[in-house]
């Protein structure tokens, strides 16, 4: 079955630890997409990918990074600048002839 | 940039009956608009959509959704909500160029 995974479910980490949020997709989509939920406040667009290799900085960029290696793969990177981690992530990505969004599970990230 | 607002935060309603969750859109052209459900811990799944066309789309599970222009709504209904519809809904936005926007969420409770 083509879809999105996320690993892990759940994540914990010290404050003051990066982590790294895993996302895989075998739909062939060129656009993957990073959100973080958070109560009330809808999704927000971290960072978005268009192609391999290249990336943009969404609403709220400050405090994590992406990489694109591989156009299966786009994983995201919450570092210690980031002033309020706990959240819960969204990977998808986008068929480009539909503009259908695919969403993988999430990742719950509780940072102490 | 386009925005979206969803003016109701919480909806209940009882099994059974009507529903309307309300969307409303801010976008220089006609967008692309998008419905999703989420339930809890879980990605968003895709409803239903609207490019162009009829301006009155069917989504899954029973749910519709019109295309307002001059009032710049897209308003998701159904006709009677069953318990298991119970989860929350994100009304979205696109561009073009794959920049999409959520809005913040209506959660929708079904009273037994």
């Amino acid at each position: 079955d083509g879809g999105i995974t996320q690993s892990p479910k759940y994540l914990f980490r010290k404050e003051g630890q990066n982590v790294t949020l895993s996302c895989e997709q075998n739909l062939n989509h060129d656009a993957m997409y990073w959100y973080r939920q958070d109560p009330g406040q809808g999704l927000r667009l971290i960072y978005y990918s268009q192609i391999v290799n290249d990336f943009q900085k969404g609403d709220i960029a400050e405090g994590y990074s992406v990489s694109r290696e591989k156009k299966e793969s786009f994983p995201l990177t919450v570092t210690s600048a980031q002033k309020n981690p706990t959240a819960f992530y969204l990977c998808a990505s986008i068929d480009q002839w539909s503009y259908e969004q695919y969403f993988g599970p999430g990742t719950r990230l509780t940072v102490t | 940039a386009q925005s979206v607002t969803q003016p109701d935060i919480h909806i209940t309603v009882s099994e059974g009956a009507s529903l309307e969750l309300r969307c409303n859109y801010s976008y220089g052209a006609t967008p692309y608009l998008f419905w999703y459900v989420q339930s809890p811990g879980q990605g968003l799944q895709l409803l239903l959509k609207y490019f162009s066309g009829d301006t009155l789309v069917q989504g899954i599970k029973g749910f519709e959704a019109e295309f307002k222009r001059s009032q710049s709504s897209f308003n998701l209904r159904k006709p009677s909500v069953h318990w298991s519809d119970a989860a929350e809904y994100f009304c979205a936005v696109g561009a073009g160029n794959n920049d999409m926007r959520f809005g913040a969420g209506t959660r929708l409770t079904v009273k037994p």
